[in-house]
């Protein structure tokens, strides 16, 4: 079947714009993260949506940041006045309900974002 | 705070050597412990877990509790083995509110 699906692949934007990036889950998956991938910092968790809970943005680096999850499907990252320090790869994955089953996490191809 | 530490950000080894990549936890409870691995131009994706007790691509990985340690391993490393490689364990929250603790991960790089 399908997998996690991302877009755009590559996303290059002028300092100070707003950009928003997608993630469709794999159907019937609960659960859905967000996480930022830079040369040297490894993989830094962003956002967490589990079913109808409230989300765990405790990763958001700053309110220029934000994510919902409509329908319990779809993801949009939005990243508000981007700045340089935002260039990364910002990858999605989902899971089954991590509460009930295993945790395994199926990734996305990520979204290469690059601010000049 | 919980925590996964991989105290190695880059491994560099020669192909047919044995390879070992750590990976240690905060102690808590019985844990569950993954590996996961991006190869270049790949997706992130799992390689194994601890509790399947099972050897993928050659590389094992033992949870050893006395230590809160769970290093991934292989006899004889291949140049296709370079990747980056990912500790996780999922946070100790009950219920939904459960997500993965990552380690920093990894670089392996396999020399000819």
């Amino acid at each position: 079947g399908a997998g996690v699906s991302q877009s755009p692949s590559n996303k290059v934007t002028e300092k100070g714009k707003d950009v928003e990036l997608r993630c469709d889950p794999i159907s019937g998956h609960t659960a859905l993260y967000w996480y930022r991938q830079s040369l040297g910092q490894g993989l830094e968790f962003l956002i967490y949506f589990q079913g109808n809970s409230a989300p765990d943005k405790s990763g958001l680096p700053s309110d220029r940041f934000s994510a919902e999850r409509t329908g319990g499907s779809v993801s949009t990252l939005t990243i508000q006045r981007t700045q340089q320090e935002d260039s990364a790869v910002y990858l999605c994955a989902s899971s089954v309900n991590p509460g009930r089953g295993p945790y395994e996490q199926y990734f996305g191809p990520g979204t290469r974002l690059t601010v000049t | 705070a919980q925590r996964v530490t991989q105290p190695e950000k880059l491994l560099s080894v020669f192909k047919g050597a044995p390879v070992e990549l750590k990976c240690n936890y905060s102690y808590s409870g019985s844990p569950e412990l993954f590996w996961y691995v991006q190869y270049s131009r790949q997706r992130l994706q799992l390689l194994l877990r601890h509790i399947s007790r099972e050897s993928i691509k050659g590389f094992t990985a033992d949870l050893n509790k006395g230590e809160t340690s769970f290093h991934l391993k292989k006899p004889f490393a291949q140049e296709e083995d370079s990747a980056m490689y990912y500790c996780a364990r999922p946070s100790n929250r009950a219920g939904n509110n459960r997500k993965l603790i990552w380690g920093l991960g990894t670089s392996l790089a396999v020399n000819p």
